[in-house]
């Protein structure tokens, strides 16, 4: 079955350092998603992405954030200056036709 | 504000039986309403979903029933075994399948 596959599977920065998230979805999927889960709490919603835009997007995802589809396989969400309250799982979703999204194993970002 | 919440945090059930997982949610807009099954250090997958234009809707093992009259959302699993241990989410989104609101998820404990 198709999967949505995500690197780094953990990332430590310091603060204030610049990361990268990657992502590849669900091959023939148009739509992309980010969503972050702080340790025990709920999956937020960061962005929406489609035909190379951001079709929307949650009070979280600031000027610091930013996703791009460099091609025709990636996803990135970029965090351009971390601070300690980044730390989190974050979840890369992509969906076909039907609403369902489908969710990678997300990343575990700890900012030190 | 409009919000997806679960009534019960853990939900103890002996192998064998059936379990209810319970979801009330407070948009009436909503179109789209999925159930994920998060295992440790693994994203949301995937269960089953169901439109607001249906009252029920079965899968493998697990029925999805909606109650627009009282918002409310469940998920019941047949046969409950060990490998269905896992936090359940419910989440709702529109028709367009843009951000999807989770709930803040229910503990699933299944004893042998």
């Amino acid at each position: 079955e198709p999967e949505v596959t995500q690197t780094p599977s953990h990332q430590v920065t310091q603060m204030g350092q610049e990361v990268i998230l990657r992502c590849v979805p669900i091959s023939n999927h148009l739509y992309f998603y980010w969503y972050r889960q702080i340790l025990g709490q709920k999956v937020e919603f960061l962005v929406s992405f489609y035909n190379n835009e951001i079709s929307e997007k949650s009070e979280i995802f600031d000027d610091q954030f930013s996703v791009e589809r460099p091609d025709g396989s990636n996803f990135t969400l970029k965090i351009r200056s971390t601070k300690l309250e980044d730390s989190a799982m974050y979840f890369c979703a992509s969906r076909g036709d039907r609403a369902s999204q489908h969710f990678g194993d997300g990343t575990r970002l700890s900012i030190l | 504000g409009e919000s997806v919440g679960l009534h019960l945090p853990t939900l103890s059930v002996q192998e064998g039986d059936n379990s209810i997982i319970n979801c009330a949610y407070s948009n009436s807009a909503s179109d789209y309403f999925i159930w994920y099954k998060q295992e440790s250090g693994k994203g949301p997958q995937f269960i089953i979903d169901i439109r607001s234009n249906m009252d029920k809707r079965q899968g493998q093992r697990v029925t999805v029933l909606l109650n627009k009259t009282v918002k409310h959302l469940s998920l019941q699993i047949a046969a409950t075994q060990p490998g269905d241990s896992a936090v359940y989410f419910c989440a709702e989104t529109d028709n367009a399948g843009n951000m999807l609101t989770f709930g803040g998820g229910t503990r699933l404990m299944v004893k042998p």
